[in-house]
């Protein structure tokens, strides 16, 4: 079974600091990593998607991938009270076309 | 901004009936999907299609589920008969290639009575 493991949290964070997310996945073939936001009752949401080793920055994110340690994260700087959302890793893996999605970690920026 | 869109956002049905889902991809994709998130709990992914077939599908997705295109622009999924363990969020969502990203619709809120 190919899984994607998150932390539920929640994760709480200062406005302005730095949220750090992580999620690993279970297999090594996997080729395209997602990190989507899901607000409460809402549909996910693209933030970052990522194909290769190493760091990837847009605006305030930065995603993370380690195909080595199959590990995956999403960086948010400057933190703001509007990122407060359940963040999902999402991981398509070898041998098909599906996402396989985390249960998601909830994070809360505190004003 | 392209969007999938979804209809209807919420649908209430009485267990055992059958509903059909909605869904409107992206114009210039060629790859539709069907996820479930059960509340409280992780996405799931439902069936793929592709070329008027199904690609894959889960195990969730058994002899009670169908998917059609039945036209040029929308995309359904239909459930024949429905249980109180269907009550859940569907999402649509749509891709240009197989390994890119999807792009989801807003939902819809299924509630089995």
């Amino acid at each position: 079974q190919k899984e994607v493991e998150q932390n539920s949290g929640p994760l709480s964070v200062p406005e302005g600091a730095i949220a750090s997310l992580n999620c690993t996945y279970s297999d090594r073939g996997s080729q395209s990593f997602f990190w989507y936001r899901q607000y409460s009752g809402k549909s996910p949401e693209l933030i970052m998607f990522i194909y290769s080793n190493g760091d990837k920055e847009d605006g305030r994110f930065t995603a993370q991938l380690n195909k080595a340690s199959q590990y995956v994260s999403l960086l948010i700087r400057d933190s703001q009270p509007s990122d407060s959302a359940t963040y999902l890793c999402a991981v398509i893996t070898s041998g098909t076309y599906k996402y396989i999605f985390g249960t998601g970690t909830r994070l809360k920026v505190l004003a | 901004e392209p969007e999938v869109t979804q209809t209807p956002s919420h649908q209430v049905t009485q267990m055992g009936q059958e509903v059909i889902l909605r869904c409107v991809p992206i114009s210039n994709h060629l790859y539709f999907y069907w996820y479930r998130q059960i509340l409280g709990q992780k996405v799931e992914f439902l069936v793929s299609f592709y070329n008027n077939e199904i690609s894959e599908k889960s195990e969730i997705f058994d002899d009670q589920f169908s998917v059609e295109r039945p036209d040029g622009s929308n995309f359904t999924l239909k459930i024949r008969s429905t249980k109180l363990e269907d009550s859940a969020m569907y999402f649509c969502a749509s891709s240009a290639s197989p390994s890119d990203i999807q792009y989801f619709g807003a939902g819809t809120r299924l509630s089995v009575l």
